[in-house]
């Protein structure tokens, strides 16, 4: 069964780059059976998608926030990774890593991470 | 980029109660549409996926239904496991989720 753990820094100085990992156990991040995406969620607020990158290498970003946004896989590690740059204290949020078996379940994410608390403050 | 709404934002129910959520899309969708339930402090957790397909798992007293603009999540008989936030997701074009609705115990 796939699992998903973000790692990183809890507290990102304003201006700063937010960076997150996601590791991936139970499943090989190169397959083509899954896509991978990160998601947050302010404090008491909903949920927005961020971005998604396939096994391919293919990135897909939320058009609001494309400007500062990168997502990478790291095969060797069997991770992938969220950069955001220049943040600003509305960046603040939980942010979950997910998977989905994209041609199964309709690109529903179907795995996620438990989330990682990040909070923007000097 | 489409926009989703649901109806109703919160809404109050009892054990066993009959609950529907609505979710309606600013463009047709197709069946590219999920459903999440998110307890606090938790994950999302994918209930239907594709509109009506029901993830593995998951209590069959959960059901989906729609198809273009307009979509239902109904939960038959509710239980104590039940009361949580529910969140509608289109996949048609980059994703994006609905505000949320709120099950509460009344």
């Amino acid at each position: 069964q796939l699992q998903l753990q973000e790692s990183g820094p809890g507290l990102v100085k304003p201006s700063e780059t937010l960076s997150l990992t996601c590791t991936v156990s139970g499943g090989s991040i190169s397959s083509s059976s899954y896509y991978w995406g990160w998601i947050r969620q302010p404090p008491g607020k909903g949920l927005e998608w961020i971005g998604s990158i396939y096994y391919s290498g293919s990135t897909y970003y939320n058009p609001s926030l494309k400007s500062r946004v990168t997502i990478s896989v790291d095969t060797s590690k069997n991770q992938f990774s969220l950069k955001l740059s220049s943040v600003t204290a509305a960046d603040t949020a939980v942010y979950y890593c997910a998977s989905s078996e994209w041609e199964l379940k309709n690109d529903a994410f179907d795995i996620w991470g438990q989330g990682t608390m990040v909070t923007v403050s000097s | 980029d489409i926009q989703l709404t649901q109806s109703p934002s919160f809404l109050s129910a009892s054990v066993g109660d009959r609950v529907t959520i609505t979710c309606r899309a600013s463009q047709g969708i197709s069946s590219y549409l999920a459903w999440y339930q998110q307890k606090p402090g938790k994950a999302p957790k994918l209930l239907i996926y594709a509109a009506s397909t029901l993830q593995s798992g998951v209590p069959s007293r959960f059901s989906g239904s729609g198809s273009g603009t307009e979509f239902t999540l109904t939960i038959s008989s509710l239980q104590p496991e039940d009361f949580a936030t529910y969140y509608c997701q289109q996949l048609n074009s980059y994703p994006t989720f609905g505000p949320g609705t709120k099950v509460d115990i009344k």
